[in-house]
């Protein structure tokens, strides 16, 4: 199984450009999430997806959009870049358990994006 | 949301055991205590998690307080492999979903 899959790898921006970050997972997982980390810090939750049909803001989701595409597609959208938006994207998801609180996530492998 | 304190670096030899600290003094009943560790360049890597007893799995072990105020995670064998950087991390209901991530422990692992 490929797990959690990200794109693009890399992506070099100009300000005030946009573009969308793709995340597929095929793990039937019900809640994806989008983090950003930058560099020598811990991951920041953007915005995440409790279920299909349904997202919300986490800690930092100024500047962003996103849409659940699906239950295995989660985007992640800039609308116009900034040079504080460099940083590496990692998308997660985790499958409902049955007590809030056990679930397990699952990560991408990260997209790194710089804004010139 | 509750908080966690870890140091900021350990270092430990290679085939020795590892024990990293976690306290967590404002823990509420329904929290889990999870442990996720992200190699170089790498995304997070689920490692553990536990309630209330201790917890052991393929990778590692959680030793959580009686108090619940504190755990450990335990790497009973390092290796090379696993110079990474450890977060611990409080996730329960009150967290409606989310994962927050705080500075977590750099190991470093010596041959």
């Amino acid at each position: 199984n490929a797990g959690v899959t990200q794109t693009p790898k890399f992506q070099v921006l100009k300000t005030g450009q946009s573009m969308t970050l793709q995340c597929a997972q095929d793990m039937n997982h019900n809640s994806m999430y989008w983090y950003r980390q930058d560099p020598g810090m811990g991951l920041r939750l953007i915005y995440y997806s409790a279920s299909e049909g349904t997202t919300d803001k986490g800690e930092v989701p100024n500047g962003y959009n996103v849409s659940r595409l699906n239950k295995r597609e989660f985007s992640l959208r800039l609308e116009s870049a900034a040079p504080s938006q460099t940083s590496v994207y990692f998308c997660a998801s985790s499958n409902r358990a049955s007590r809030a609180g056990a679930n397990v996530l699952t990560f991408g492998a990260g997209s790194r994006l710089t804004v010139l | 949301d509750a908080k966690t304190t870890q140091p900021n670096s350990m270092e430990s030899n290679e085939e020795e055991p590892v024990h990293l600290p976690c306290n967590h003094s404002t823990i509420s009943g329904t929290d889990y205590i999870h442990w996720y560790r992200q190699l170089p360049s790498q995304g997070p890597e689920y490692v553990i998690h536990g309630l209330t007893s201790n917890v052991n799995n393929r990778m590692a072990s959680l030793a959580i307080a009686e108090d619940r105020k504190s755990s450990t995670l335990i790497l009973h064998r390092a290796t090379l492999r696993d110079a990474a950087v450890y977060y611990c991390i409080l996730y329960g209901s009150g967290n409606t979903g989310k994962l927050i991530f705080g500075q977590g422990t750099t190991l470093q692992v010596k041959p």
